[in-house]
């Protein structure tokens, strides 16, 4: 089945920094979204992209679809200790009939020192 | 109303027990969908409601049987589980055609014993 492969796994890094991450597919995507998780808690919609080359920001996160349609970056400027969680990005895939269903990719762990 | 309510937050059961999960949404999202996620891995799909009527199963063993009883409530049925089954679940709605993104429950942490 297609997979969204994401890098990368973990991040630990210091409150102030700058993060990049990215999600690769071997499929094409017309939308790309990215949610963030934080422990015992459901994903949450952070950025959605519809076009490629599309770069779309939410405050301190900045996100991009990729040329190729095949890939999407999501970058977190001035990193905070509430910016910790594992963050996912996903796709809708035809599910049958007119039906999308969504997939996710396999997280991008995320740990802020204060 | 922009939230997906899931009851209940914690659920303990014994494997011959039967329980429900339930999701309620008050945005008039006409797509909801039952997730199961394991520890440190994505939410993975099981069922997606459409219009009330069951449009997607991905080969869900029948232990768990899923209910949408009208446009705002999404149940799902838990009977004679495995241990193997504790995990989060997940419930999320979205528009009919489900691009724009899901909004997603808090979901219920569930634990057979």
């Amino acid at each position: 089945g297609q997979q969204l492969n994401q890098s990368p796994q973990s991040m630990f890094i210091q409150e102030g920094e700058d993060v990049s991450m990215n999600c690769t597919s071997s499929s094409i995507f017309n939308t790309w979204l990215w949610y963030k998780q934080d422990p015992g808690e459901g994903p949450v919609l952070l950025i959605a992209l519809y076009k490629a080359g599309e770069l779309t920001s939410n405050g301190r996160l900045t996100a991009q679809f990729g040329i190729t349609r095949k890939d999407s970056f999501l970058n977190i400027s001035a990193s905070i200790p509430s910016d910790v969680g594992i963050y996912f990005c996903a796709g809708p895939i035809r599910g049958g009939g007119a039906t999308n269903k969504l997939i996710f990719g396999t997280g991008t762990l995320l740990a802020v020192q204060p | 109303d922009t939230e997906v309510t899931q009851t209940p937050k914690h659920l303990v059961m014994g494997m011959t027990n039967k329980k429900s999960l339930k999701c309620e949404q008050h945005m008039g999202h006409r797509a909801m969908y039952w997730y199961k996620q394991k520890a440190k891995k994505p939410p993975e799909l099981m069922f997606v409601y459409s219009y009330e009527k069951l449009s997607i199963n991905e080969s869900v063993p029948s232990r768990f049987s899923p209910e949408c009883p009208n446009s705002s409530l999404l149940n799902l049925h838990l009977h004679a589980l495995q241990p193997e089954d504790s995990a989060l679940y997940l419930c999320a709605s979205s528009q009919a055609r489900g691009v724009d993104g899901y909004t997603f429950g808090s979901g219920t942490r569930l634990t057979v014993v």
